[in-house]
């Protein structure tokens, strides 16, 4: 069963940091380019970044409001990807999805259950 | 960044009925290339992940029903819904997959009249 297992949520303090993480199973994940989607309350869904296959140059690229302050990275050897939050603010509290594709040839046919957190003083 | 913007922001519609959702891309070179529309069609209920629903502009993905469909190409997008069900209440997102920052519609509530 293709599988996206998020963790790392909780309450931060503004200017704080968090990590989340992305176990990924069911699916060929060295392969797979892994994005991180959030949807704060309220509002709609908001892409946040991504990360390439090493393949592919396992590049990153990131959303315009969290550039410089996410990081995302992976692990192959134990089929996990990372955000790696910064200098957190207010408006990063949301929802965070891990998520990717196995077949829509770009398109996020996979989803974690989705991993909350909340920033606030 | 693209705008993919979406109209309406809320519809209503009675079962049985057609519910159509409109997606317009900023930038029509920057959604579309070699003839491939990289623009999908996310379904969102409240306490679920999002479920991809159309790729490509116009394939439906495995096991979703065939009352949705998908078309448009360029800058102009389009889901439709032929005949709304209870369980289609959600949602609706577009979304543009080929020039990053990835950009998402805002959404569109669908609800019965």
């Amino acid at each position: 069963e293709v599988q996206l297992v998020e963790s790392g949520g909780g309450l931060v303090k503004p200017g704080g940091s968090l990590r989340l993480s992305c176990a990924a199973s069911g699916f060929t994940f060295n392969n797979a380019w892994m994005s991180w989607v959030r949807q704060a309350p309220g509002k709609g869904l908001e892409w946040v970044g991504r990360i390439k296959s090493k393949a592919d140059g396992g590049t990153t690229d990131y959303a315009t409001p969290v550039k410089g302050r996410f990081s995302i990275s992976r692990d192959d050897s134990k089929n996990t990807v990372y955000l790696q939050m910064n200098s957190l603010k207010i408006e990063d509290t949301a929802v965070y999805y891990c998520t990717s594709w196995t077949a829509a040839g770009g398109a996020f046919d996979i989803w974690g259950q989705g991993t909350m957190v909340t920033v606030s003083s | 960044d693209i705008v993919m913007t979406q109209s309406p922001d809320s519809l209503a519609v009675s079962l049985g009925e057609r519910a159509t959702i409109n997606c317009k891309c900023s930038q029509s070179d920057l959604c579309t290339s070699n003839n491939k529309n990289y623009l999908a069609w996310y379904q969102h209920k409240p306490g679920q992940p999002p479920k991809l629903l159309i790729y490509w502009a116009s394939t439906r993905e495995s096991g979703v029903p065939d009352r949705f469909s998908g078309s448009g190409s360029g800058t102009d997008f389009s889901l439709t819904i032929s005949s709304l069900q209870a369980e289609d209440v959600a949602v609706y997102y577009c979304q543009q997959y080929y020039t990053v920052p990835w950009t998402f519609g805002q959404g569109t509530k669908v609800e019965i009249k």
